[in-house]
């Protein structure tokens, strides 16, 4: 089945230095799955953060950028500059075959040390 | 703007009771979600409905029930509690793809 996989639970990173944050993917309900990061803020509910549906193509928002690499499957959301209002848990997601449908990662904690 | 509603914010039950969970959304979406997210872990999917009186079982619709009487409403029942279960429930709502959460109900049981 479709699944998503993130292998960081927790990322801690000073104010100012990049990001990585990576997520892995596989589709087998669909040759080109839709890819998402969603966050959430401490004391606020679950957001999108951005998302990409073309393969090859990048996205980005609030400064987080994130590259859809079909040939590895992979979806890592970057930063070049964090900030501390950064902190918040990111979590990956696809939808396959049915839209309707996304399969999430297990979510990546960042703090970001001032 | 809108705003998805989900009530109660916490929910205490004992086991094998029968507890329900309300959501409601005012962004006029079609399609409605119930997640379950346990400590540490990724949200999984237990209903979803793409319109008023539409159920569709997601990976772990077992032991719940759903309702979606409207359109602006979703709700679900855990069917017995099982003791030591703790977990977040999260509603959400979708125009088409993108989905919209609301702040969960956090569930224990005793």
């Amino acid at each position: 089945g479709d699944s998503v996989t993130q292998t960081e639970g927790q990322v801690t990173v000073s104010e100012s230095k990049s990001l990585i944050i990576n997520c892995t993917y596989s589709a087998t309900s669909i040759g080109y799955p839709n890819l998402f990061w969603y966050v959430r803020y401490p004391g606020e509910g679950l957001q999108l953060l951005l998302k990409v549906i073309t393969a090859g193509q990048k996205g980005s928002s609030r400064g987080f950028e994130a590259t859809y690499n079909k040939e590895a499957t992979s979806f890592h959301l970057q930063k070049a500059s964090v900030q501390e209002s950064d902190s918040a848990v990111y979590y990956c997601a696809l939808s396959g075959s049915n839209y309707n449908v996304l399969y999430f990662g297990s979510g990546t904690k960042l703090t970001v040390e001032p | 703007g809108g705003i998805i509603t989900q009530t109660p914010k916490f929910l205490i039950g004992q086991e094998g009771q029968k507890l329900t969970l309300k959501c409601q959304q005012n962004f006029n979406h079609d399609t409605m979600y119930w997640y379950r997210q346990d400590s540490g872990k990724g949200l999984r999917l237990i209903y979803y409905s793409i319109t008023e009186n539409d159920l569709q079982k997601g990976d772990l619709s077992e032991g719940y029930d759903a309702s979606r009487e409207k359109k602006s409403s979703f709700s679900l029942t855990v069917t017995s509690a099982q003791k030591n279960e703790m977990a977040v429930f999260l509603c959400a709502s979708s125009p088409r793809g993108e989905q919209y959460f609301g702040p969960g109900t956090r569930l224990t049981v005793l």
